[in-house]
């Protein structure tokens, strides 16, 4: 079985500061996994996947997340967070199951940016 | 463009009514899936759907219907049965040769009157 733990329910930084959300997976086979981005009231947008090649991942605006197979762990970073980047993301892992890959997703993130 | 359409944005309950969420794609994609999103708690998946007239039970599915007699189309139905139907539904689609990556609809918030 799959699973996704996200620490946090909510993260506030600085603009222009460290954005560091992070995820940790459970998977009896190698994963798939994936940061998703949600703004209010609209539906989930993908930010970047890993799907075994390299284990830095980088994504769109600037996000990037490195896979730790040791540490179970697939963490997303922002060098400088933006205004723009307050949201709510989603972590999620999904694994071969009879070929449907359905994902599993983490409870979520609330990033919030202050001025 | 190429999309998901989910309609309509909002909808309101009465009790022991039955409502259907609408969900069309036009991206040629094989499967579809309904989730639920609550606050704190993520999304839930009800059910999905890899082929036409062929569809599974998700995590959540009690007091949920589904249909997929189009590709294009996988409509959702909350039943009477479903007794805390208060939540924001997203419908998804992915391409069987790439069907890791979801595309997400923009969403229904369903609520009860």
């Amino acid at each position: 079985a799959q699973s996704v733990t996200q620490l946090g329910s909510h993260v506030s930084v600085s603009e222009g500061a460290l954005v560091l959300l992070r995820c940790n997976y459970s998977s009896s086979v190698p994963p798939y996994l994936f940061w998703y981005v949600q703004y209010p009231n609209q539906g989930l947008q993908l930010l970047l996947k890993y799907t075994s090649a390299a284990t830095l991942v980088k994504g769109i605006n600037g996000f990037e997340a490195e896979f730790k197979k040791s540490e179970t762990s697939f963490h997303l970073t922002k060098p400088s967070a933006h205004m723009s980047d307050a949201a709510e993301y989603f972590c999620a892992v999904s694994e071969g199951v009879g070929g449907s890959y359905i994902p599993t997703f983490g409870r979520g993130t609330s990033l919030i940016v202050h001025p | 463009d190429g999309g998901i359409t989910q309609s309509p944005k909002y909808l309101f309950r009465k009790e022991g009514q039955n409502v259907t969420l609408s969900c069309e794609q036009n991206l040629n994609h094989d499967a579809m899936y309904w989730y639920r999103q609550d606050p704190g708690q993520g999304l839930r998946l009800i059910y999905y759907s890899q082929i036409v007239n062929d569809f599974q039970k998700g995590d959540i599915a009690e007091g949920y219907s589904v249909s997929r007699e189009k590709k294009e189309s996988f409509p959702l139905t909350v039943t009477s049965a479903q007794k805390n139907p208060t939540a924001f539904y997203l419908c998804a689609s992915s391409a069987l040769d790439d069907n890791e990556k979801l595309f997400f609809g923009s969403g229904t918030q369903l609520s009860v009157l």
